[in-house]
């Protein structure tokens, strides 16, 4: 049974600050790994993927993967009130296993 | 605008009712999947459709029926549904493919009450 494990949360930060969204799974042959965006009543965006250890930057935000202690991590620079939202982790299996276990998410709260 | 098109985005039905959700994707994918998400309840895996075939059932209650005529399109079939199934059901797609990749993309959803 692959499981991805999140913080439910609420994370809350300031603005301006840095937030710092944390995902760990089970499955060590997990291939890719996904950080979604759902805003309330909304469906969930992709916001990156990574698939090598190591960080991959976009804008504001930056995902770090490290498979040896299987974590994958998400951080947001400059958090800014519109970033408040819940944050899914997805993770794909091995072997053509393609189809993506979510965690249940993180709720980040960013107050002015 | 997703690629991947729900309709209708809000249903209310009775317990005896039967209804159909829809999806369309645009984006020339191969797999497409039924999602269901209660309030304060992860994302729950229901159906998977890779290249027209069901190749996942998650235990899903006989009440809920998909199909998939073809790669674009994939429909939830709803009846005699029971309160507890009121819930966001999010259609997504992806293109499978061996080894890294297969980024799923889902649509905006469809909000049921059954009542």
């Amino acid at each position: 049974q692959k499981e991805v494990e999140q913080n439910s949360g609420p994370l809350s930060v300031p603005e301006g600050a840095i937030a710092s969204l944390n995902c760990t799974y089970s499955d060590r042959g997990s291939q890719s790994f996904f950080w979604y965006r759902q805003y309330s009543g909304k469906s969930p965006e992709l916001i990156m993927f990574i698939y090598s250890n190591g960080d991959k930057e976009d804008g504001r935000f930056t995902a770090q993967l490290n498979k040896a202690s299987q974590y994958v991590s998400l951080l947001i620079r400059d958090s800014q009130p519109s970033d408040s939202a819940t944050y899914l982790c997805a993770v794909n299996g091995e072997g053509g296993s393609y189809i993506p276990t979510f965690g249940r998410g993180t709720s980040l709260i960013v107050h002015p | 605008e997703t690629g991947v098109t729900q309709t209708p985005r809000h249903l209310v039905m009775g317990m005896t009712n039967k209804k159909s959700l829809k999806c369309e994707q645009h984006l020339g994918h191969n797999a497409m999947y039924w999602y269901k998400q209660s309030a304060k309840k992860p994302l729950e895996l229901m159906f998977v459709y890779s290249l027209e075939e069901r190749v996942e059932n998650n235990s899903v209650p006989s009440r809920f029926s998909p199909e998939c005529p073809n790669s674009s399109h994939l429909f939830l079939h709803l009846h005699t549904l029971q309160p507890e199934d009121s819930a966001l059901y999010l259609c997504a797609s992806s293109q499978e493919s061996p080894g890294a990749g297969n980024t799923i993309y889902f649509g905006e959803g469809s909000w049921l009450t059954v009542v």
